[in-house]
């Protein structure tokens, strides 16, 4: 089992809805990565969370917004999404800071988001 | 031009075969240089982790970098049904690739029986 957990794994909302997707992990990890995936594509980031401080946007439309309560959690606030944000929305975790990131990332098994 | 270039096949390969899996990169900064493996519907798991140039080994997998011709590979001996999934070399290094990984396309592999 992935040391990285996500909730849920599966998702269906309207484009009129508020959801949230969770992540959680224990390893002591400083850096949190939000990701989105597409069918047959490779991930992209989203967001870096950095000792709990957003240090990385990658120019995501409001509609997504995250959260880091603290250390070990990561949440991903949706709301007025669009049929074309259906996708695998991955979290991942690695040590240190951002930088640290060069060593490589722990990945959870991703929510798949499906927006009717 | 993409950053990584990486063939996304699909590879179809019998059991038992060496399987080598390549990605290209044009970015110099890059100096990390990792391979994940990603089954259908679940999170990417790293394989492999490499800095700089040179080989590593693991059990039945061997990651190369060669910075100077820019070319990293990942090599499967003795192949195995249960490799079969998709392959994605990711890289990342300093200046505006710090902090970030940057993924190849993926490589689907199927190891038949």
């Amino acid at each position: 089992d992935t040391e990285v957990t996500q909730t849920p794994k599966h998702l269906v909302m309207g484009m009129t809805n508020k959801k949230s997707l969770k992540c959680e992990q224990h390893m002591g990890h400083r850096a949190m990565y939000w990701y989105k995936q597409k069918a047959k594509k490779p991930p992209e980031l989203m967001f870096v969370y950095s000792y709990e401080k957003l240090s990385i946007n990658e120019s995501v439309p409001s509609r997504f917004s995250p959260e880091c309560p603290n250390s070990s959690l990561l949440n991903l606030h949706l709301h007025a999404l669009q049929p074309e944000d259906s996708a695998l929305y991955l979290c991942a975790s690695s040590q240190g800071d951002r930088g640290l990131a060069n060593y490589g990332y722990t990945f959870g098994s991703g929510t798949r988001l499906t927006v009717v | 031009q993409k950053e990584v270039e990486q063939d996304p096949g699909p590879l179809s390969v019998p059991e038992g075969a060496i399987v080598s899996l390549n990605c290209t990169y044009s970015n110099s900064a890059f100096q990390y240089f990792m391979w994940y493996r990603q089954y259908s519907r679940k999170g990417p798991e790293l394989l492999m982790y490499t800095y700089s140039s040179g080989n590593k080994e693991d059990g039945r997998f061997t990651a190369q970098v060669d910075k100077s011709s820019k070319y990293i590979s990942l090599f499967i001996r003795d192949s195995q049904p249960s490799d079969s999934a998709t392959y994605l070399c990711a890289m990342s290094g300093g200046g505006t690739s710090y902090g970030k990984l940057t993924f190849g396309q993926g490589t689907i592999l199927t190891v038949h029986p």
